[in-house]
């Protein structure tokens, strides 16, 4: 499958736990985003970041929330001390390398919090 | 506040119809524009991507770019009810590729 590769496809998870979540590029892609759906409502954009480097972070919240695009293995979205209102389909996309290419969706992960 | 706004609908047609989704956004630097289409409980799917104005052709799919009154539209042809999902407007400002701006998506149905 050459398609963006995402997992969990579903986290349950309490409060104040850890949430960890996943996602593979497609082959011959070098930037990742990650963004965030609540229920009815739009996507809205988290981080970007190309490999070992964040380059906007800016839909981020300051707390809690963190981000990564290792040399190797995948990247990683990372929550801690998670709460009912991190409940949210988080999907990441990525592009090729060069131009303004469009961003290509994984299936998401569906993150419930208890 | 880079916005982009869309009709949430929902978009009624019939079989065979045209249906005419619209969008419009507020930063006049914005470069690239997509469509996305997205059915329920799934993921976001690539439709469309127009960078210049005019119109831009693919299937029964047509986009139509206005910078100038800074208005997106897409136009699908003989609509099937496969096609019954939400559209989702986005747009890049940034030609490096950056963040993509969503509109809240419009939710067409379209009855056979």
């Amino acid at each position: 499958n050459a398609g963006v590769m995402q997992n969990p496809r579903h986290l349950v998870r309490r409060r104040g736990q850890e949430a960890r979540l996943r996602c593979s590029p497609m082959k011959g892609h070098s930037h990742v985003y990650w963004y965030r759906q609540l229920p009815e409502e739009g996507l809205k954009f988290m981080v970007y970041l190309q490999k070992e480097n964040i380059i906007d972070e800016s839909g981020m919240p300051k707390e809690r929330f963190s981000a990564e695009f290792p040399k190797e293995g995948p990247s990683i979205l990372r929550i801690q001390q998670v709460v009912r209102g991190d409940s949210a389909a988080y999907f990441c996309a990525s592009s090729p390398m060069k131009g303004n290419q469009p961003q290509h969706f994984g299936d998401g992960t569906r993150l419930s919090i208890l | 506040q880079k916005e982009v706004e869309q009709n949430s609908g929902p978009l009624s047609v019939p079989e065979g119809a045209i249906a005419s989704l619209n969008c419009t956004y507020s930063d006049r630097v914005s470069q690239s524009f997509f469509w996305y289409r997205q059915y329920s409980g799934k993921s976001p799917e690539l439709i469309m991507s127009i960078y210049s104005n005019g119109d831009k052709e693919d299937g029964r799919f047509t986009a139509q770019l206005n910078k100038a009154s800074q208005y997106v539209s897409l136009l699908i042809r003989d609509s099937q009810p496969s096609d019954s999902a939400t559209y989702l407007c986005a747009v890049n400002i940034d030609q490096a590729g950056t963040a993509l701006i969503f509109g809240k998506g419009t939710t067409l149905s379209v009855s056979s």
